[in-house]
Formats: structure tokens, sequence, C-alpha cells
């Protein structure tokens, strides 16, 4: 089967950097996507790693590491905005199945 | 496009009633998902659907649960009878599954379930 886990909660302050962990357990998958999710709202998408390596979209950077099974998602220049669950997922390359982590809650401090 | 449309948006209902709950995904969109939200479980994968065939229902959490997508614009998720422990909620999402576009789901709002 497969499990992504992360970190339940990470506290930062404005203007900091902050990295949110994913550590998966599947037998093979397309990539490793993110998602953020406001408290009330719905999950939308963030950002997508198909390769190793890193992607950078504005302010957010996601990792991916298939050897060392890891990935992360990397937060630049906090804003009280950015205080919000954030989730890693995969789509299994079998079943198709498209899984999400545990969660990550991010709290930004002022 | 007014991206996956959900509904209700919220429902209250009593132990026993059915439930049904409804998704339009966006046009174009080959592959249907739907999940459950709950702060104990996360995101749940319940069932989803490829060309308005269902491929993987292993989520679904017992016989009370049922799910169609009788064409490739509308899907039902219906629960009967409904009990307080199915409180959660409920998203549906959609996705082209084609190349890198493909990997990104857009969801619906939402419907939030109450059963009393």
């Amino acid at each position: 089967g497969q499990s992504l886990e992360q970190p339940s909660e990470v506290t930062a302050v404005e203007g900091a950097i902050v990295q949110i962990n994913c550590t998966y357990q599947t037998s093979g998958f397309y990539g490793l996507s993110w998602y953020q999710q406001h408290d009330g709202g719905a999950p939308t998408f963030l950002s997508y790693n198909a390769l190793d390596g890193l992607e950078e979209t504005g302010r957010f950077s996601s990792f991916l590491s298939r050897s060392d099974s890891y990935g992360y998602l990397l937060l630049q220049e906090l804003q009280m905005k950015d205080s919000a669950s954030y989730f890693c997922a995969v789509r299994d390359r079998g079943t198709y199945k498209y899984i999400f982590g545990t969660g990550t809650r991010l709290k930004v401090l002022a | 496009d007014a991206g996956v449309i959900q509904s209700p948006r919220h429902e209250v209902t009593e132990m026993g009633q059915e439930v049904t709950l409804r998704c339009k995904p966006i046009s174009g969109h080959n592959s249907l998902f739907w999940y459950r939200q709950t702060m104990m479980r996360g995101l749940e994968l319940l069932i989803y659907f490829n060309n308005n065939v269902p491929i993987d229902d292993s989520g679904m959490p017992e016989d009370r649960f049922s799910a169609k997508m009788p064409n490739a614009s509308f899907s039902t998720l219906k629960i009967q009878p409904s009990e307080p422990r199915d409180s959660a909620v409920y998203f549906c999402a959609s996705s082209s599954l084609r190349g890198r576009e493909g990997e990104k789901l857009f969801f619906g709002s939402g419907t939030q379930l109450s059963v009393l």
C-alpha cells in the first residue's frame, strides 16, 4: 500500500523560510504534488515534481528525491496568508489512485 | 470554466436518512475522484472514475456508500442509511490525467455533511 507522512504542525514568523517534509512508502508513482488548503476551503494545487530535483514557482519551491523516498515544500518570505494546511500527494503508477499525505498545518506568526 | 461544482454546500440530516451528494466535473476532464475529509483521518479517497467507469472503490467504507457516474458531466455519492460517523466534508475532484497538467486535481468547494 501507499503512505505519505508529514509533520502535523509547523510554526514560523512572517518573512521566514519554512520547509515541510513528506516521506513516503509507495511501490511506484508518477510524481509528487503539493496542495494548499485554507480553513473552510478546498485543496488547491501548488506544484508538481515529475523528476528528482527542485522546482521553483515564485515564493514556493518543491523538491523530490526518489532514491530517498522523500520530498519537501519550501516556502520563502512567509506571509500571514500562507497560514494553511499543506498536503503532499502521489498518483500510484499501478492503480492510478491519487493519495494524499497526512497534512501539515502551517501557522505564520506576525 | 466554472470549475468543479458540488451541491449542496451544506447538508444536515438525521440518522437513517438517505443523503445524495452531487458533482459536476470540469468539462473535458476524464477522471473524477470522491474524497472524505475529517480531522482524524485526513483526506481519504473513497472512489474514482475514469471515463465514467468506476476504477477503484476500495476506499468506500461500507455498503451504505454508493457512487455513480451516468455521464461525463455528472456524478453522485449516496449514503443510505446515514449515520453520525459519516459526518465529514466530502470533496469531488476532477483531472484530465493527461501529461503534466493531468497530474493536477481540481477540487470542488465540498459538501459539509452533518448527520444528527
